[in-house]
């Protein structure tokens, strides 16, 4: 059974461009939440997508979007990219719209330069 | 709103030595609180969880107690080993709504033979 899957696992963009990250839930999930942890601290709370609609959204501006498509995969988009945007991303998959279940990928690691 | 506090590491502790990781929350109502690991190069993994005052989460030799009173959940370990070396994450949620997960800065253990 696979367990939450993210690709790439590691990225290097330069200021201002736009990039993709990507996000397989368990199998049997439904909802997918983003995390963003910067070097040394705890993940923070981005968005959660559930029945293909963003649920809950965490305190990140708008260059910061997703989608989750009918298979329950999802994608997070950061558009003008900023060096603070350099962080471990992770996804968490669970059942319904809670989170007490959550399972966690192994994370992309973007490095903006 | 919910936040959560860690004691700041790193910790450095010998092989078989007692281990306590101090945790400590501020929320409304009866969270659920989690520990989670992530070792080097990894997303996070569930290590224990508590769902209700006077529970005890425990895994792998780790244990936490639910401390409504107190508003605390230190998680413990009797006899360390190498591979515990690690990051430990403090979280919380709330089971009855639709909330993210929300995370400590974590606590860095090494572990030395």
């Amino acid at each position: 059974d696979a367990g939450v899957t993210q690709s790439p696992t590691h990225l290097i963009k330069t200021r201002g461009q736009q990039v993709t990250l990507r996000c397989s839930p368990k199998s049997g999930h439904d909802t997918v939440s983003w995390y963003q942890q910067a070097l040394g601290q705890g993940p923070q709370f981005i968005f959660q997508y559930y029945e293909e609609e963003e649920r809950q959204r965490g305190n990140f501006p708008d260059r910061f979007s997703g989608h989750q498509f009918p298979n329950y995969s999802s994608e997070l988009n950061v558009n003008a990219l900023l060096l603070g945007d350099s962080a471990l991303y992770l996804c968490a998959s669970s059942w319904g719209d809670r989170s007490t279940e959550a399972f966690f990928g192994q994370g992309t690691r973007l490095t903006v330069v | 709103g919910d936040s959560v506090t860690q004691m700041e590491g790193p910790v450095t502790l010998s092989e078989e030595a007692f281990l306590t990781i101090n945790c400590t929350y501020t929320a409304t109502g009866y969270p659920s609180l989690f520990w989670y690991v992530q070792y080097p190069g990894e997303g996070l993994q569930l290590l224990l969880k508590a769902t209700k005052a006077d529970d005890k989460g425990s895994n792998k030799g780790f244990e936490a107690t639910y401390r409504k009173e107190t508003t605390s959940f230190h998680l413990e370990k009797g006899s360390v080993q190498v591979s515990d070396s690690a990051v430990y994450f403090c979280a919380l949620t709330h089971p009855s709504g639709n909330t993210p997960l929300v995370f400590g800065k974590g606590t860095r253990l090494s572990v030395i033979a």
